[in-house]
């Protein structure tokens, strides 16, 4: 089975700062990548995925991940980040289910807060 | 298109009492999930769908039973509740494998006393 480590569970930052959220997954084989973001009461949005294309993956609100497959991670970024930014992000791999569906494995979640 | 909705909302349940969420999609997926969100925990699978009249099991699916009758619809069964099972239910749709994106509903939110 996959698994998925999010490093720190929550993280604050300034309006306008840059942000990194960390993700390393494992996988014996090239994975699908995914970075959900659920914003509060609400379900999980796909911000972007990485599917064996390009390295660099641009996602949506300004969001991009780079998949590093010798370092088995899929970090993700914004150079500027505003208050609306604020909600709970998870990365997630895809995991091939004996019955032939991708489940998502997910990580644990980073809290990320942007402070006026 | 409504996308994922899912029924009800919230649920306050005792313990043994039993009941049925509901989840439902307009998009034509193949696929469906059925995952709960503990805190600290990321979400789990507890069990998935690849079309109608198939189910299967999951990473956590004890204490939990599932129908796929029509394309649309699956349902998550709790046929004895436990407090353990207090959690926020979200249930997803997916066209097929490779990659593709899961959409989400807004999750219920059960307790169970």
């Amino acid at each position: 089975a996959q698994s998925v480590t999010q490093l720190g569970s929550h993280v604050s930052v300034s309006e306008g700062a840059l942000v990194l959220l960390r993700c390393n997954y494992s996988s014996s084989v090239p994975p699908y990548l995914f970075w959900y973001v659920q914003y509060p009461n609400q379900g999980l949005q796909l911000l972007l995925k990485y599917t064996s294309a390009a390295t660099l993956v641009k996602g949506i609100n300004g969001f991009e991940a780079e998949f590093n497959k010798s370092q088995t991670s899929f970090h993700l970024r914004k150079p500027s980040v505003h208050i609306s930014d604020t909600a709970e992000y998870f990365c997630a791999v895809s995991d091939l289910q004996d019955g032939g569906a991708d489940g998502l494995t997910f990580g644990k979640g980073t809290h990320l807060i942007i402070q006026p | 298109n409504a996308g994922v909705t899912q029924t009800p909302k919230f649920r306050v349940l005792k313990t043994g009492q039993s009941m049925t969420l509901l989840c439902a999609q307009d998009m034509n997926h193949e696929y469906m999930y059925w995952y709960r969100q503990d805190p600290g925990m990321g979400l789990r699978l507890i069990h998935y769908s690849v079309g109608e009249g198939t189910t299967a099991k999951g990473e956590v699916p004890d204490g939990y039973n599932v129908s796929r009758l029509k394309k649309q619809n699956f349902l998550l069964g709790l046929e004895s509740a436990a407090p353990s099972q207090t959690s926020v239910y979200f249930c997803a749709s997916t066209l097929g494998t490779g990659g593709r994106e899961q959409y989400f509903g807004p999750g219920t939110r059960l307790t169970v006393t």
